[in-house]
């Protein structure tokens, strides 16, 4: 069985840092695309960046480029989202996807939640 | 980039089929076959309904189906029943690594 299971979410302040990590089990995670998803409050899904299985293609959405760092560690099955100079409207849920070589998202996990305010 | 185009809000009796669109541009949905379709219950992780604009996964019900016309996809409930009132996203591939998610459509079930 899939299992995507996020954490490292919390309430921070506008500026500051936040690591996501999101640990994988029951599929071969070496093999596969990731993603980080995200919803903010009352609004809809906004993917937010993915990482190919050797790290070698990577994309970020425009409103976290040059902020959010994704990487993943094959070795331990474990996906990572580096957030850095966060700011209110990174206030989300964020969700660890499992990704496929056809661009859709098969597995998620049930989200950590991201919450930036002073 | 904006996210797809869906409707707010659709809503049909039990029993009864509903479409949701899906509009995007030449750039997203019309140069890919690959708009999927998920599931969302508040609260719950979303759950994979539609792939590569038509396919459905292994034990999605064969009420749910996709199309694609241009710029627009479609995700048709056919048989409507009380289990199907959920929030359903599109999504479809842009190139670059890069995705895209609808805004979001909340089906009522009358």
């Amino acid at each position: 069985e899939v299992q995507l299971v996020e954490s490292g979410g919390g309430l921070t302040q506008p500026g500051r840092s936040l690591r996501l990590s999101c640990e994988a089990s029951g599929f071969t995670f070496e093999n596969y695309v990731m993603h980080w998803v995200r919803q903010a409050p009352g609004k809809g899904l906004e993917w937010v960046s993915g990482i190919s299985w050797n790290s070698m293609a990577i994309g970020y959405a425009d409103p976290v480029k040059g902020r959010f760092t994704i990487s993943r560690d094959n070795a331990k099955n474990s996906l990572y989202l580096q957030m850095n100079s966060l700011r209110a409207e990174d206030t989300a849920v964020y969700y660890c996807v499992k990704g496929t070589t056809l661009k859709y998202f098969d597995y998620w996990g049930h989200g950590t939640l991201v919450t930036v305010s002073s | 980039q904006s996210a797809l185009t869906q409707p707010a809000s659709v809503s049909g009796s039990l029993g009864q089929s509903i479409t949701i669109s899906c509009t995007g541009t030449s750039s997203d949905v019309g140069s890919y076959n690959l708009v999927s379709w998920y599931q969302h219950y508040p609260g719950k992780a979303p759950k994979l309904m539609i792939y590569e604009v038509t396919k459905r996964p292994s034990g999605v019900s064969n009420r749910f189906s996709g199309s694609k016309s241009g710029n627009t996809a479609s995700l048709t409930i056919s048989g409507l029943q009380a289990e199907d009132e959920a929030d359903y996203y599109c999504s479809s591939y842009l190139g670059s690594n890069t995705y895209i998610f609808g805004i979001g459509t909340k089906v009522t079930v009358l």
